[in-house]
């Protein structure tokens, strides 16, 4: 199976940084995307990891340790235009001979004055 | 153009109608996603297209037929449909050249579906 884990709800203030984490477990490994989502809205792409290390893209960065299933998405500088929905999403191996995304759990952020 | 058109925005259907939801995309890309998303929820898989054929069902009740009739369109035919399959139906595309790894997926902005 895929597990694809991350918190819930993430409560943050308007300047400070925030990481949001995400576990995954699946079945082969070819990149991890990270999204973000407005309530209502589609899916946005921020950032993708397919090696081990960090990634930066402006206020954020996409960290990924492939040997401990491990990744983490770091925003800077936030935002109160950042209170979003942040989804982890891991494409697997291509079993079938297509590439799929599959979603992580999702993060609600909640950005404070 | 980066864009995913969906249509209709929204859709409210009785449990015994049939309608369908659309889906364009004019980026070339050649593989074609169905996703289900329900309130409060990561985006669901339900259908992989590559090069129009049908590459992944995961396990979607026959109520939701998928089609892709050309290279640049997606078709979701409805049918027959239970209140609990309400929710925002997202559809995607993503390129498929191998060996290209930065191949993320664009979606569209989604049908929002309540079925009374």
């Amino acid at each position: 199976g895929q597990n694809i884990d991350q918190p819930t709800e993430m409560t943050a203030t308007e300047g400070a940084i925030v990481q949001i984490n995400c576990t995954y477990q699946t079945s082969g490994f070819n990149g991890l995307f990270w999204y973000q989502q407005h309530a209502g809205e589609a899916p946005t792409f921020l950032s993708y990891n397919v090696l081990d290390g960090l990634e930066e893209k402006g206020r954020f960065s996409s960290f990924l340790s492939r040997s401990k299933g491990y990744s983490y998405l770091l925003l800077k500088e936030l935002q109160m235009k950042d209170s979003a929905s942040y989804l982890c999403a891991v494409r697997p191996s291509r079993g079938s001979g297509t590439y799929k995304y599959i979603f992580g759990t999702g993060t609600r952020l909640k950005v404070l004055a | 153009d980066t864009e995913v058109t969906q249509t209709p925005k929204h859709l409210v259907m009785g449990m015994t109608n049939k309608k369908s939801l659309k889906c364009e995309q004019h980026m070339g890309h050649r593989a074609m996603y169905w996703y289900k998303q329900k309130a409060k929820k990561p985006p669901e898989l339900m259908f992989v297209y590559s090069y129009e054929k049908l590459s992944i069902n995961e396990s979607v009740p026959s109520r939701f037929s998928p089609e892709c009739p050309n290279s640049s369109l997606l078709n979701l035919h409805l049918h027959a449909l239970q209140p609990e399959d309400s929710a925002l139906y997202l559809c995607a595309s993503s390129q498929t050249v191998a060996g290209q790894m930065n191949t993320e997926a664009f979606f569209g902005q989604g049908t929002r579906l309540t079925v009374v």
